[in-house]
């Protein structure tokens, strides 16, 4: 079974902090994505990446920036954290090429910044 | 542009009703279309899947045809279960390696 973890289930801020969320993929997954969920506006998508290095802005990439230095891992990255950050952010992963859409999500991590 | 609009919850059922709930999308090309399944305290699953028109995606007694003539891919069940509470996702996937996802409907059933 492909696994996508990630660093925390909860995790709790303060208002200008740096925080970082982790993801760990083990299906050697070219593509991984990082989304945040909110009520009533589903999942946006905040930064993608298709290959080690690389990197693809989504629909809501300002406030966040990522890392991914290795192939399994994807690093979503809050400078300076504000309340309206407090969300719950999912990772995905998925393989490149025909199957690219088959996308597996980790559980979850539940930020929220006081 | 691509978007996805699914009909607003909550949705509250008795054990064994018949389940619709309602997708349209807007895309352009030929978008693959998806149905995700997200189990309280888990990440989203995919539930089922349908790369062109009229093809059905089906699995856990679930099914959604893909209309192209009205951009429509309902999600259906004959008879739900109270396993089946879970908030339920459309999604659609076209090119670019980016999903659209709806705001998402929260299904209860109650035994």
């Amino acid at each position: 079974d492909v696994k996508v973890t990630q660093s925390s289930r909860y995790l709790v801020k303060r208002t200008g902090e740096k925080v970082f969320l982790e993801c760990v993929q083990d299906m050697d997954h070219e593509n991984m994505f990082w989304y945040r969920q909110d009520p009533g506006l589903g999942l946006r998508l905040i930064y993608f990446s298709y290959d080690v290095k690389m990197k693809e802005k989504g629909d809501i990439p300002e406030g966040y920036s990522v890392s991914r230095e290795k192939k399994e891992r994807f690093s979503l990255i809050l400078e300076s954290a504000s309340t309206n950050q407090t969300s719950m952010y999912l990772c995905a992963s998925s393989p490149s090429g025909t199957s690219s859409y088959e996308q597996y999500f980790g559980p979850g991590t539940r930020l929220t910044v006081t | 542009g691509n978007s996805v609009t699914q009909m607003e919850g909550p949705v509250t059922l008795s054990e064994e009703a018949f389940l619709t709930i309602n997708c349209t999308y807007t895309a352009t090309g030929y978008p693959s279309l998806f149905w995700y399944v997200q189990y309280p305290g888990e990440g989203l699953q995919l539930l089922l899947k349908a790369t062109k028109a009229d093809d059905k995606g089906s699995n856990k007694g679930f099914e959604a045809t893909y209309r192209k003539e009205t951009t429509s891919f309902h999600l259906e069940k004959g008879s739900v279960q109270v396993s089946d509470s879970a908030v339920y996702f459309c999604a659609l996937w076209n090119t670019g390696n980016q999903f659209y996802f709806g705001t998402g409907t929260s299904l209860t059933v109650i035994p």
